[in-house]
């Protein structure tokens, strides 16, 4: 299955929170996952990426965590952001080295 | 450096009418790559370029078609616009082949009336 699938759609979180977007695999030939952010108007940008041999990967106030047995990967927004308002998407890289992006979920927070 | 630039930025045709679609880098990528952006559907990759010379179909490739130029340039061609095309148009390039790391440009919208 080449799909990923990506929760919430959308996510309304206060100045100061924790934002979580939740992304589901079924693919295990991926072998990177990438999660890319896009504020409007503008084309999407490399967030952070992942290995699956990694389960944990932090970046500032962003970190992935990586759950190879259930297929699942999430992004954690840390301390949330007027300035984090913007559309994410995951992505997982296929055995065809081109990228499955998910839905994307975007993320409105408010001060 | 201007990364990835992407002409027009708007465009509005009527059905049947045909348009290309420009894209350029000038980070010396080898791999580049056009997608379509819709509401709830994320980005659906329509055709890619590992590099100058080849081109190839990704999950949505019907009703357009593509020509790797040059090692700078990448377009994308509707030869007849039907409403469903409407949508954003993203050009991309990578590094190299299969590479996570994407930088995309600004983005074409599209409206066909």
């Amino acid at each position: 299955q080449q799909q990923v699938k990506q929760s919430p759609q959308s996510l309304i979180v206060q100045k100061g929170g924790i934002s979580i977007i939740n992304c589901a695999y079924e693919n295990t030939a991926f072998d990177y996952f990438p999660w890319y952010q896009q504020f409007p108007g503008k084309g999407p940008a490399l967030l952070i990426a992942i290995r699956p041999d990694v389960s944990e990967k932090k970046e500032g106030r962003f970190t992935i965590s990586f759950n190879k047995s259930a297929k699942q990967f999430s992004l954690h927004i840390m301390d949330s952001q007027p300035g984090d308002s913007a559309t994410y998407f995951c992505a997982a890289r296929g055995p065809t080295d081109k990228l499955i992006f998910g839905t994307g979920t975007r993320l409105q927070v408010f001060p | 450096n201007a990364g990835v630039t992407q002409t027009p930025k708007f465009q509005v045709l009527k059905t049947g009418q045909s348009m290309t679609l420009q894209c350029a880098q000038d980070m010396n990528h080898n791999s580049m790559y056009w997608y379509r952006q819709d509401p709830g559907m994320g980005l659906r990759l329509i055709y890619y370029s590992a590099s100058e010379g080849t081109t190839d179909k990704g999950e949505v490739p019907n009703g357009y078609n593509v020509s790797r130029l040059n090692k700078r340039e990448f377009s994308l061609r509707l030869e007849s616009a039907a409403p469903s095309q409407t949508s954003v148009y993203f050009c991309a390039s990578s590094g190299r082949q299969g590479g996570y790391e994407q930088y995309f440009g600004p983005g074409t919208r599209l409206t066909v009336t």
